[in-house]
């Protein structure tokens, strides 16, 4: 089976400006979650999506995150406007019917 | 609560070693453990779980050691290899969750050829 696609790979911004992660899963997964991975540290969740519907975005920074999972396949991840914390990996998961979650390669997002 | 703490944060082994990483919670609801192997420009990837009802689980050259008593889960690789060279993420999911998974702070892995 294809993995989960995530673009762009890498991603050079100026603090203030937008940017937006793309995401397609693995086709039938139900459940899509994005996680931050700060350098150094492990994956944090930032929101979970089941199919189209948000199941938990209680750590998503709602003033300058934003996601979206329409008609529940691809995702987009969105930061407007950036700060410098926001530097980090993104990455993208989906997960099926078992309990593993597969992972994407991650946008690395370099915010200056 | 829903912390796991991951220990040593790099560790250097000789190929054909043994590299042992520890992992510790706190909230007893956790109910799945599993470990991810994440190399450099790449996502985590599964790499061994296991469930509280048993003490060990062994995969090839990994091994999960898991004490419920102590909410204590330890990675073994035996006979390490330069390619196990990589970071490692222990990681839990709550009992009944939406399948979240919390993941330690990583454990950078250099085995030396």
């Amino acid at each position: 089976e294809a993995g989960v696609a995530q673009s762009p790979r890498y991603k050079i911004i100026e603090k203030r400006q937008s940017v937006a992660f793309w995401c397609n899963p693995i086709s039938g997964h139900a459940t899509l979650y994005w996680y931050q991975q700060i350098l150094g540290q492990g994956p944090k969740l930032l929101i979970q999506f089941q199919n189209n519907g948000v199941v938990d975005d209680s750590q998503l920074p709602k003033d300058r995150f934003s996601a979206e999972r329409l008609k529940g396949v691809d995702s987009t991840l969105k930061i407007q406007p950036a700060k410098l914390e926001d530097s980090a990996v993104y990455l993208c998961a989906s997960s099926g019917r078992s309990y593993g979650y597969t992972f994407g390669s991650g946008t690395r997002l370099t915010v200056v | 609560q829903q912390q796991v703490k991951q220990s040593p944060q790099s560790l250097i082994v000789q190929k054909g070693g043994i590299s042992i990483i520890n992992c510790a919670y706190e909230n007893t609801a956790f109910d799945y453990f599993p470990w991810y192997q994440q190399f450099p420009g790449k996502g985590p990837a599964l790499l061994i779980a296991i469930r509280p009802d048993v003490s060990e689980k062994k995969e090839g050259r990994f091994t999960i050691s898991f004490n419920k008593s102590a909410k204590q889960f330890s990675l073994h690789i035996m006979d390490s290899q330069p390619g196990d060279s990589a970071t490692y993420f222990c990681a839990a999911r709550i009992s009944g969750s939406a399948r979240q998974l919390t993941f330690g702070s990583g454990t950078q892995l250099t085995v030396l050829p």
